[in-house]
């Protein structure tokens, strides 16, 4: 059974350019959260998809969007990226629907992007 | 959300227990705790989760006093390979979603 998936894992890009990173869900979840984890700090949430739709959202811009796809995948997209972007990118997905509260996220081994 | 408050750091030696203690003051009603562990540059794993009480698991026990307004993961005879982050989360883990807010963990660091 695949855990959470995520590419690329390591990628450089440099200011003002666009990004997109990339989750594939553990089998059997349905929700998908991302999370932005700057050297030395802790995980900070970012947003969440649920049928194929923002349902939470983080203190982060507008530049920051996602989607979300039918198969539950999902994807991270940050337009006009600023140096202090570079960070570990967390995917981490959860079943929402049925079976009692959990808030046990599963989380791939992150995007590590950099931005010069 | 509530917040959480854990120490920054701790060291330990091996086959000793590790106690880190959470505070958080404003837990709200349906709000859970749980404990991940981070290793660097990997994403965070899920310890254990409780609502009351304590809660045992094959690696760790959560203890949770009756007012709910901290916490204490206790590790038990922890290996080198238990040096990590340890991070103290309150969240509604239910209708809500997951969206679960990570304060700055604490780092232990098991020494030989």
């Amino acid at each position: 059974d695949a855990g959470v998936t995520q590419s690329p894992t390591h990628l450089i890009k440099t200011r003002g350019q666009q990004v997109t990173l990339r989750c594939s869900p553990k089998s059997g979840h349905d929700t998908v959260s991302w999370y932005q984890q700057a050297l030395g700090q802790g995980p900070q949430f970012i947003f969440q998809y649920y049928e194929e739709e923002e349902r939470q959202r983080g203190n982060f811009p507008d530049r920051f969007s996602g989607h979300q796809f039918p198969n539950y995948s999902s994807e991270l997209n940050v337009n006009a990226l600023l140096l202090g972007d570079s960070a570990l990118y967390l995917c981490a997905s959860s079943r929402l629907a049925g079976g009692l509260p959990t808030g046990e996220l599963f989380f791939g081994e992150g995007s590590r992007l950099t931005v010069l | 959300l509530a917040k959480t408050t854990q120490p920054i750091s701790m060291d330990s030696y091996e086959g000793q227990e590790v106690n880190i203690t959470c505070s958080h003051n404003n837990i709200a009603t349906n709000d859970y705790i749980t404990w991940y562990q981070q290793f660097p540059s990997q994403g965070p794993r899920f310890i254990i989760q409780g609502y009351k009480t304590k809660v045992t698991n094959e690696v760790a026990s959560l203890f949770i006093p009756a007012d709910r307004k901290s916490s204490t993961l206790s590790l038990p005879r922890v290996s080198l390979s238990d040096t990590a982050v340890y991070y103290c989360l309150v969240g509604d883990g239910g209708a809500a979603g997951n969206k679960l807010t990570f304060g700055g963990g604490t780092r232990v660091l098991v020494k030989p």
